[in-house]
């Protein structure tokens, strides 16, 4: 039959605004966690990462805060501006001897003129 | 520095076929990761391969197969093309375990 394709959440923001991707990650073994822009057509593109000894991390325009009591990543986009819109994922990777990364299902991130 | 390159970008394959898709990793990364992406299923890991040894494998049927060279040139190789086989494949390549860089990725379309 016909596959359905993911319900993903959305959020629509004016331009200008803050902008903040909620993320709840599955593993409590995780210790690496990075966030991801995908826009149409194109591969993932690398925003900003985190380890799990750091509850918060800064980069140009992005932070990227950790909660490990909830399990539960945010991405906070400062001044979204119209090249912002984008699908974006987080991602975990466990450590040890796993190297592979498990993405939630993303979050459409609209941004209004 | 030149990314992570992936070719094709585009590929149509018939139920039955087998394809080939090639990756070539940032100079320097010696991991190469594989993920298919579909609606349906979101991103998913298929496998990682490190100085030519594939140390993690996702789910996915024996169908689906991939390998590395000594220049950590990465290849994936898919046979008896389904129809649900059809998505973008995304290959990655890391220094070590920290900062994946994803390529454009392959669509393949099965008909």
């Amino acid at each position: 039959g016909e596959s359905v394709g993911l319900h993903l959440p959305t959020l629509s923001v004016q331009e200008g605004d803050n902008s903040i991707i909620n993320c709840a990650y599955s593993n409590s073994a995780s210790d690496y966690f990075i966030w991801y822009k995908q826009e149409s057509g194109k591969g993932p593109q690398f925003i900003i990462d985190i380890r799990s000894n750091m509850d918060k991390r800064q980069g140009q325009r992005v932070t990227v805060l950790l909660n490990k009591t909830v399990k539960h990543l945010s991405l906070q986009i400062a001044a979204t501006q119209p090249g912002d819109s984008a699908v974006y994922f987080c991602a975990e990777n466990i450590g040890g001897s796993n190297y592979k990364l498990t993405f939630g299902k993303g979050t459409l991130l609209t941004v209004n003129p | 520095k030149a990314g992570v390159t992936q070719t094709p970008r585009y590929l149509i394959k018939t139920r039955g076929q087998q394809v080939t898709l090639s990756c070539s990793p940032i100079s320097g990364h010696r991991s190469v990761s594989w993920y298919q992406q579909t609606p349906g299923q979101g991103l998913q890991f298929l496998f990682e391969y490190f100085s030519e040894t594939q140390r993690n494998k996702g789910n996915f049927p024996g169908r689906f197969s991939g390998r590395q060279f000594s220049n950590s040139r990465s290849e994936m190789n898919v046979s008896t093309l389904e129809l649900g086989d059809s998505a973008l494949y995304l290959c990655a390549s890391s220094l070590n375990r920290y900062g994946y860089t994803f390529g454009s990725g392959t669509r393949l379309t099965v008909v």
